[in-house]
């Protein structure tokens, strides 16, 4: 069984801030980890993933996420927020079983003040 | 654009009729995922079909039920429809049906039950 919690449904920054929005996965077997962001009135759309080999993965607009093991995270972050990151945001994890099945987290939303 | 295709984009329908939602997956992707996304229960995954054979079941609805074509478009039924239907209902394809890949999300229909 796989499970996945991000931390607060809502985070608010300002433009400029770090963003860091926190997931925490549950996994029996070593997990695929993937972020999604969801504009308004759209489809989820990948950021990043993480399967196997370096922790440390870079995706799309400037978002990176850090695989840690020891603390079971897959938290999101962007170094300096744009208005343009407003969006909601949804963890993923799969558990390498063939499935195809993946547990999406409640989502949170990311508000980017002036 | 993710190249997931979803018809119709809006569907008003009464409590008790039965609607068909439509899919066509990416060029070359073989797995096709419904999701259902409403405020009170966040985003559902329903289920998923690889190659035209169910693949994987989550929390869908006997009133509801899906098959993948030949051509691997999909479709998804629903039938005796409730007001707690009303939602956003996704589409997702991914390239095989392990869930190391990322998935590519359509832009959804919205079904509104009065």
């Amino acid at each position: 069984a796989q499970s996945v919690t991000q931390l607060g449904s809502h985070v608010s920054v300002s433009e400029g801030a770090l963003v860091l929005l926190r997931c925490n996965y549950s996994s029996s077997v070593p997990p695929y980890l993937f972020w999604y962001v969801q504009y308004p009135n759209q489809g989820l759309q990948l950021l990043l993933k993480y399967t196997t080999g370096a922790t440390l993965v870079k995706g799309i607009n400037g978002f990176e996420a850090e695989f840690k093991k020891s603390e079971t995270s897959f938290h999101l972050t962007k170094p300096s927020a744009h208005m343009s990151d407003a969006a909601e945001y949804f963890c993923a994890v799969s558990a390498g079983t063939n499935a195809g099945k993946s547990t999406f987290g409640d989502g949170t939303t990311l508000t980017v003040k002036p | 654009d993710s190249g997931v295709t979803q018809t119709p984009k809006h569907l008003i329908t009464a409590t008790g009729q039965r609607v068909t939602l439509r899919c066509s997956p990416r060029s070359g992707d073989l797995s096709v995922y419904w999701y259902q996304q409403s405020l009170d229960q966040g985003l559902q995954f329903l289920i998923q079909y690889y190659n035209g054979e169910e693949r994987a079941k989550g929390n869908i609805l006997e009133r509801f039920s899906a098959q993948q074509f030949p051509d691997l478009h999909s479709e998804l039924n629903l039938s005796s429809l409730e007001l707690g239907d009303s939602a956003l209902y996704f589409c997702a394809s991914s390239v095989a049906g392990s869930d190391r890949y990322e998935q590519y999300f359509g832009p959804g229909t919205r079904l509104t039950v009065t």
